[in-house]
């Protein structure tokens, strides 16, 4: 199947400072990508919806000049978390959308857990 | 607006028990819905869909039947194994919402030898 990887896959770092996270679709191209963020024990929350090309949608109360999305190619978006807080720590994991038959497909990848002291 | 709603976990049973999970969704549309499982430390995999009321999707022992009129999804094994133990989430994905999967809170599931 359809292969999402990202990286780090984990993360620490002071608070302040601002971290990048990469999600690649490693063998099939992807106009679409999504970020997630799962806290512990519960589900995923959609953030922002990233499109190749163009500027990325987010969600209601998500804030785009801290969650920086950059999709600069059909296989790679990345989140840039800036200025991280210790708030912001959180597992991120990315999907990637591949198409085949007629029908979309969301592949994820295996997440960034992301700490911030 | 569009949700989902599982079970609350942790689901604990022994191997070889037989499993249900329920969901339930609320949509305002004809969504397509979803079981994806997370193993430890690892991203979601799909494990089964239905995009149409009364189809049955189904893989690896797992089942999940779409039930328009109970609006509900709920996952079922015969028997379970030690190696299905995992998060569990339920998710719907709406015909116009641009590939937006809205997913239920998971269900751990642990499976005892």
């Amino acid at each position: 199947g359809a292969v999402v990887s990202q990286h780090p896959s984990r993360v620490i770092c002071k608070s302040g400072t601002s971290v990048k996270i990469e999600c690649r679709s490693l063998d099939f191209q992807a106009t679409t990508m999504f970020w997630y963020r799962q806290f512990p024990k519960q589900s995923l929350m959609l953030m922002a919806t990233s499109n190749e090309g163009s500027k990325a949608t987010y969600e209601q109360g998500v804030e785009k000049d801290k969650f920086l999305i950059n999709h600069a190619s059909l296989t790679l978006s990345t989140l840039t978390v800036t200025s991280a807080h210790p708030e912001d720590s959180s597992f991120y994991i990315c999907s990637a959308i591949f198409s085949s038959g007629g029908w979309d497909t969301q592949y994820f990848g295996p997440g960034t857990r992301l700490t911030v002291l | 607006g569009d949700s989902v709603t599982q079970m609350e976990g942790p689901v604990t049973l022994s191997e070889e028990a037989f499993l249900t999970i329920n969901c339930t969704y609320t949509a305002t549309g004809y969504p397509s819905l979803f079981w994806y499982v997370q193993y430890p430390g690892e991203g979601l995999q799909l494990l089964l869909k239905a995009t149409k009321a009364d189809d049955k999707g189904s893989n690896k022992g797992f089942e999940a039947t779409y039930r328009k009129e109970t609006t509900s999804f709920h996952l079922e094994k015969g028997s379970v194994q030690v190696s299905d133990s995992a998060v569990y989430f339920c998710a719907l994905r709406f015909s116009g919402g641009y590939n937006k999967l809205i997913f239920g809170a998971g269900t751990r599931l642990a499976v005892h030898p």
